[in-house]
């Protein structure tokens, strides 16, 4: 099983600023098999980014997902209000899907 | 358009069972591959495992084989997540998800979500 750990836990920013969120796997992923989702409370995941640097359908510019093998990013390049969620990566590759563990954007 | 409506809340005892209910709508049911995430108190999501809704095949995460069945009825585009032997520490939020669309060699990420069912085991 493919483990994916998410940096840091929790990143204290404020609007407008940029945010850079890690994922690290423990064995390579293919990047056509990486994604990214966004969690609010009360709500189910939204798909964020596919294949480790693809936009999904109505998700702004300012996101953008990058990175290879075993690191990746996402980062959002100015941050709105609605914004501040819980971001969570997952590789899609093998058979036993997985997720990290979060990491958490709160205002500053 | 595309929906995933979930079956509403439950509670349980210890060592019951609970079956979940997803059912699609705006979509070919049998097309996409369904898959079933779970997601503690405060905690991360979890993968359980996905059913393919056309030939009823299925895949579970390690950790729940021998207590988790998927099953699906397509004459009413459902599918449906049974987990028994319940315990305090399967108080969930549990997800249906969609396998759709942004596939690479017929390999997707989760484009849909149903809007999770809370499962409570207490005594």
């Amino acid at each position: 099983e493919i483990v994916l750990t998410q940096s840091p836990g929790t990143l204290s920013l404020s609007p407008g600023e940029r945010a850079t969120l890690s994922c690290r796997a423990s064995q390579s992923v293919s990047s056509s098999y990486l994604a990214w989702y966004q969690q609010k409370p009360g709500q189910a995941p939204r798909l964020l980014i596919y294949g480790a640097s693809s936009r999904a359908t109505g998700i702004p510019d300012r996101f953008s997902g990058s990175g290879s093998g075993t690191d990746f990013t996402l980062t959002i390049s100015r941050l709105e209000p609605e914004d501040f969620a819980v971001y969570y990566c997952q590789q899609y590759g093998s058979s036993t899907r997985t997720f990290g563990q979060g990491t958490k954007v709160e205002i500053k | 358009q595309v929906q995933l409506v979930q079956s509403g809340a439950e509670v349980k005892k210890p060592g019951a069972s609970v079956k979940v209910s997803c059912k699609a709508s705006g979509y070919t049911f049998t097309g996409y591959y369904m898959h079933w995430v779970r997601q503690a108190p405060g905690q991360g999501l979890e993968w359980m495992g996905w059913i393919n809704p056309n030939s009823g095949g299925t895949n579970y995460a390690q950790k729940f084989q021998g207590r988790v069945t998927m099953t699906r009825d397509t004459s009413i585009s459902t599918a449906y997540m049974e987990l028994s032997r319940l315990r305090s520490d399967d108080t969930a939020v549990y997800y249906c998800a969609r396998e759709g669309r942004y596939c690479t060699n017929g390999v997707c990420p989760f484009d849909y979500w149903g809007q999770g069912t809370l499962v409570t085991v207490s005594s």
